[in-house]
C-alpha cells in the first residue's frame, strides 16, 4: 500500500518561498503523476500542479509564476516550492497520486499539512 | 471557461438519492473524477472516468454525464456519507481544476 507524508515548516514569513516536501513509500514514484493540492480554511480544493516523474510538470496558471515543483528519484521524494507567499497561501497542502493509465486507476493522497503564511 | 459549477449544498433524509451536478465546458471531452472529503482526512475517489467506481465504494454511488454536466449519485444516502464532494477534471491545458465543491447533508 503506498502511503504519502508531507512535511515542512508549518509557519512561513509573507514574501518568502513555501517548500514543503512529499515522502513516498510502497511504490516508486517513476512513471506516475503527482500532483500538490490545497484547501484554504472554510474554501474547497484547489490543484496546484503535478509532476511527472522523471520530470514533466504542469501548473496551474494562477499559481505559475510562483510555483515549482521537482522529484528525487533517489529518495523517493517529491518537493513543491512557492515563492513569494501572502496570507492568501495559507491552506492545507496536500500531495496525491491521481493517475490514470493502461494499468488503471491511482488515488492515493497524504494527509495533508497546515501552513500558515504570518509574521 | 475553466469553472466546474457545483450546487453549494444537498441535503436528504436517510434512504434518499442525493444527485450532485457538475458543469463545465470541458466536460464535452474530458474524463470526470469525483471525491467524498471529510473533515480532517485526504479526499477518497468515489467515481472516475465519468462512472468508474473504484474498488471498495459501494454500489449506491454512480457517475453520469450528459454533454456539459455530469451528476454523481448517491442512491439510498447513509449518515456516513455526509461529506463535501469534489468534482475534478483536466482542461485543454493540460492543467487540472476542482469543481466549487458540494457539501452533502444525510438527515
Amino acid at each position: 500500500q503506498v502511503q504519502l507524508q508531507e512535511s515542512g515548516p508549518g509557519l512561513v514569513q509573507p514574501s518568502e518561498t513555501l517548500s514543503l516536501t512529499c515522502a513516498v513509500s510502497g511504490d516508486s514514484i517513476s512513471g506516475y503523476y503527482w500532483s500538490w493540492i490545497r484547501q484554504p480554511a472554510g474554501k474547497g480544493l484547489e490543484w496546484i500542479g503535478r509532476i511527472y516523474v522523471p520530470g514533466r510538470t504542469n501548473y496551474n496558471p494562477s499559481l505559475e509564476s510562483r510555483v515549482s515543483m521537482s522529484a528525487d528519484t533517489s529518495t523517493n521524494e517529491l518537493t513543491l516550492n512557492l515563492r513569494s507567499v501572502t496570507a492568501a497561501d495559507t491552506a492545507i497542502y496536500y500531495c496525491a497520486r491521481v493517475h490514470l493509465d493502461t494499468s488503471g486507476y491511482y488515488s492515493d493522497w497524504g494527509q495533508g499539512t497546515l501552513v500558515t503564511v504570518s509574521s | 471557461s475553466y469553472e466546474l459549477t457545483q450546487p453549494s449544498s444537498v441535503s436528504v433524509s436517510p434512504g434518499q438519492t442525493a444527485r450532485i451536478t457538475c458543469s463545465g465546458d470541458v466536460l464535452a471531452k474530458r474524463y470526470v473524477w469525483w471525491f467524498q472529503h471529510k473533515p480532517g482526512q485526504a479526499p477518497v475517489l468515489v467515481i472516475y472516468k465519468d462512472f468508474e467506481r473504484p474498488s471498495g465504494i459501494p454500489e449506491r454511488f454512480s457517475g453520469s454525464s450528459s454533454g456539459t454536466t455530469v451528476t454523481l449519485t448517491i442512491s439510498g444516502a447513509q449518515v456516513e456519507d455526509e461529506a463535501d464532494y469534489y468534482c475534478y477534471s483536466a482542461t485543454d491545458n493540460k492543467f487540472y481544476v476542482f469543481g466549487t465543491g458540494t457539501k452533502v447533508t444525510v438527515l
